[in-house]
């Protein structure tokens, strides 16, 4: 059966301070993935996806970028975090594009 | 632009109570719909997926319904239980873009 996997679960980070958020599949190969943000109060926001390796469509410009360096793992990074940063980042895939999403459990991240 | 639209954004019941929770999007072009749950802190759990060519899935105690020519889908809960408190949300894939939209959630609480 296939997982997905995404850590840390929490992270308190400096404003300024980089930032990498990871997340791996497992038991499928080729998988559409996502990066999420749901801030407080607020709904999902598609921040990039990717169906393939070194293919990455951003959806939102800011200082986040997203690397897929294999094909079941999805990175998410900054240089310099800014407070409004701050949320909850979910990393989800799917076979396909239309064909329903899996999420991960999610990373709770606070910019200090 | 699809926009996809959650009523009521919270919704408290007493144990037993059947329920329905209603999205509706702008868009009726859509290739499908997904219910999720998330609770506090959490990821998301998908819990039924609609194709566009579906008029409605079931999955234990849910019930999910679209009607696309109308841009509404609803979300059926029988005999609904403590443990069914959480945040409910729902996305469309399609209507002019490929990608899942999501609704801002119905956060529901069920009192024992």
């Amino acid at each position: 059966s296939q997982t997905i996997h995404q850590w840390p679960a929490t992270l308190v980070q400096p404003v300024g301070s980089p930032l990498s958020l990871e997340c791996t599949v497992e038991g499928t190969s080729n998988p559409n993935l996502y990066w999420y943000r749901q801030a407080a109060g607020r709904g999902l926001q598609l921040l990039f996806y990717s169906v393939g390796i070194g293919q990455i469509s951003s959806e939102v410009p800011q200082n986040l970028s997203a690397s897929r360096p294999q094909d079941r793992q999805f990175i998410l990074s900054s240089k310099k975090l800014l407070l409004s940063d701050s949320g909850f980042y979910l990393c989800a895939w799917g076979p396909g594009q239309a064909t329903g999403y899996t999420f991960g459990s999610g990373t709770r991240l606070t910019v200090v | 632009k699809q926009e996809v639209t959650q009523i009521p954004a919270a919704l408290s019941v007493p144990e037993g109570e059947n329920l329905v929770l209603n999205c509706s999007f702008t868009d009726s072009a859509i290739y499908n719909l997904q219910w999720f749950r998330q609770d506090p802190g959490k990821g998301l759990t998908s819990l039924l997926l609609i194709q566009s060519s579906q008029r409605e899935q079931t999955s234990g105690r849910l019930n999910a319904s679209l009607d696309k020519s109308s841009g509404r889908s609803t979300l059926y809960i029988a005999a609904s239980q403590p443990g069914d408190s959480a945040t409910y949300l729902c996305a469309v894939f399609g209507g002019g873009t490929y990608k899942y939209i999501f609704g801002t959630g119905t956060r529901l609480k069920v009192l024992a």
